[in-house]
């Protein structure tokens, strides 16, 4: 299995929603990650876990909260957005989180109303 | 402040012809630099890589060269197929402050391969 599969593929939520990402993977990867992307601009890296430890939080917003729950999955939990917070949200892994290529999934697309 | 800048958003060639796509970056901490192709509805796939203590790495029809006085890479498709036609990304690699490597990516360039 060399996929990183995200869950859902589309999100509306409300200001007041609470909701959550999902991604997993099946490879054995130690390093999973989050990144934003906007259109037309590249994705933003927002967290890295490195042997299901947090090792990188670019200065994410608190509403933003990740969470590793075993090495195959990577959440983000999501609360009080704002709609300026609605982008593709891209989960990703790497076998462990050196400079290496990552493995991306396709993205979960958020829409914040 | 980009660090790593791509600042051709399009580029467009015939099939069978050289494709060049250019990527310039700031920061000489950089050590590892990598280039993503990216499909609609799909999450970016790797291309390929090169690490700064070389200046080219091949892999088929896909060759990186890298110019670290210049701070400069890019990334030659030959020949150029329809396939190809996606957005590409070129990325790079440093320690983050708080330990662990940080990936910062350009803001891509979409190729058209007309056949």
């Amino acid at each position: 299995d060399t996929e990183v599969t995200q869950t859902p593929k589309h999100l509306v939520m409300g200001m007041t929603n609470k909701k959550s990402l999902k991604c997993e993977q099946h490879m054995g990867h130690r390093a999973m990650y989050w990144y934003k992307q906007k259109a037309k601009k590249p994705p933003e890296l927002m967290f890295v876990y490195s042997y299901e430890k947090l090792s990188i939080n670019e200065s994410v917003p608190s509403r933003f909260s990740p969470e590793c729950p075993n090495s195959s999955l990577l959440n983000l939990h999501l609360h009080a957005l704002q709609p300026e917070d609605s982008a593709l949200y891209l989960c990703a892994s790497s076998p462990s989180g050196g400079m290496g290529e990552q493995y991306f999934g396709p993205g979960t697309r958020l829409t914040v109303t | 402040d980009q660090q790593v800048k791509q600042n051709s958003p399009s580029l467009s060639v015939q099939e069978g012809r050289i494709s060049i796509l250019n990527c310039d970056y700031t920061n000489s901490m950089f050590d590892y630099f990598l280039w993503y192709k990216k499909y609609p509805a799909e999450g970016p796939t790797f291309l390929i890589s090169i690490s700064s203590i070389k200046d080219k790495n091949e892999d088929g029809r896909f060759t990186v060269f890298l110019n670290k006085s210049a701070k400069h890479l890019s990334l030659h498709i030959v020949p150029s197929q329809p396939g190809d036609s996606a957005v590409y990304f070129c990325a790079a690699s440093a320690d983050g402050d708080t330990g662990g490597f940080k990936t910062i990516f350009g803001a891509g360039t979409r190729l058209f391969v007309k056949a």
